[in-house]
């Protein structure tokens, strides 16, 4: 069954701490691997990565896949408060094509 | 702002009921997904539409119906509702429903079936 695991589940840091979340997953027909970060109700669309090694970055989000051991990473430096959070991160692939979705990471900034 | 809009926002209902979720896409964009959000599963990918048809299917109730309609908005149908379909009903859009392209989201709508 093709699943994404995302860790940890919750997070609490506070302003100026730099940040990693974790994406591991077990996807066939893998495509591509996307971040989402959802704030109140609509996911809002970060990162798309395709291939390994080769680093995203806005600002001060940045984030990488490795298709070998089947992971990604986001990293967020200096931390502020509006970067709490839920952040998802999906799959595109399986059988179907669409978007396989973890659970999230609920990052919590404190001031 | 997105630009995929979902109505209504809020929804309140009895079991057994039937209620319609609505979706409109982004302009230009062709295809739209319906997923299902609930605390415990996360984010459930239910239906995808493409240009009026179907064009792959998730994990969809049988109660569940979808229809993409010739002006490219799109209405979830649930019926027969039971306490377990209180979730986050999100609706996105993309260009051409392709693999390699990102969606976007609409805001939901939350129901609640009482």
């Amino acid at each position: 069954e093709d699943k994404v695991v995302q860790s940890p589940l919750s997070l609490v840091v506070h302003e100026g701490d730099t940040v990693t979340l974790n994406c591991s997953y077990e996807v066939t027909n893998f495509r591509s691997l996307l971040w989402y970060k959802q704030e109140k109700k609509a996911p809002t669309f970060l990162f798309m990565l395709t291939s390994s090694g080769i680093e995203k970055k806005s600002g001060r989000l940045s984030s990488i896949l490795d298709k070998k051991e089947l992971f990604s990473i986001l990293n967020i430096t200096a931390t502020q408060t509006g970067d709490s959070a839920v952040y998802l991160c999906a799959v595109n692939g399986g059988s179907q094509g669409n978007l396989i979705f973890g659970k999230g990471t609920k990052l919590s900034v404190k001031p | 702002d997105s630009g995929v809009t979902q109505t209504p926002k809020h929804l309140i209902t009895a079991t057994g009921q039937r209620v319609t979720l609505r979706c409109s896409p982004r302009s230009g964009d062709l295809s739209v997904y319906w997923y299902q959000q609930s605390l415990d599963q996360g984010l459930q990918f239910l239906i995808q539409y493409y240009n009026g048809e179907e064009r792959a299917k998730g994990n969809i109730l049988e109660r569940f119906s979808a229809q993409q309609f010739p002006d490219l908005h799109s209405e979830l149908n649930l019926s027969s509702l039971e306490l377990g379909d209180s979730a986050l009903y999100f609706c996105a859009s993309s260009v051409l429903g392709r693999p390699d392209e990102k969606l976007f989201f609409g805001s939901g709508t939350q129901l609640s079936v009482l």
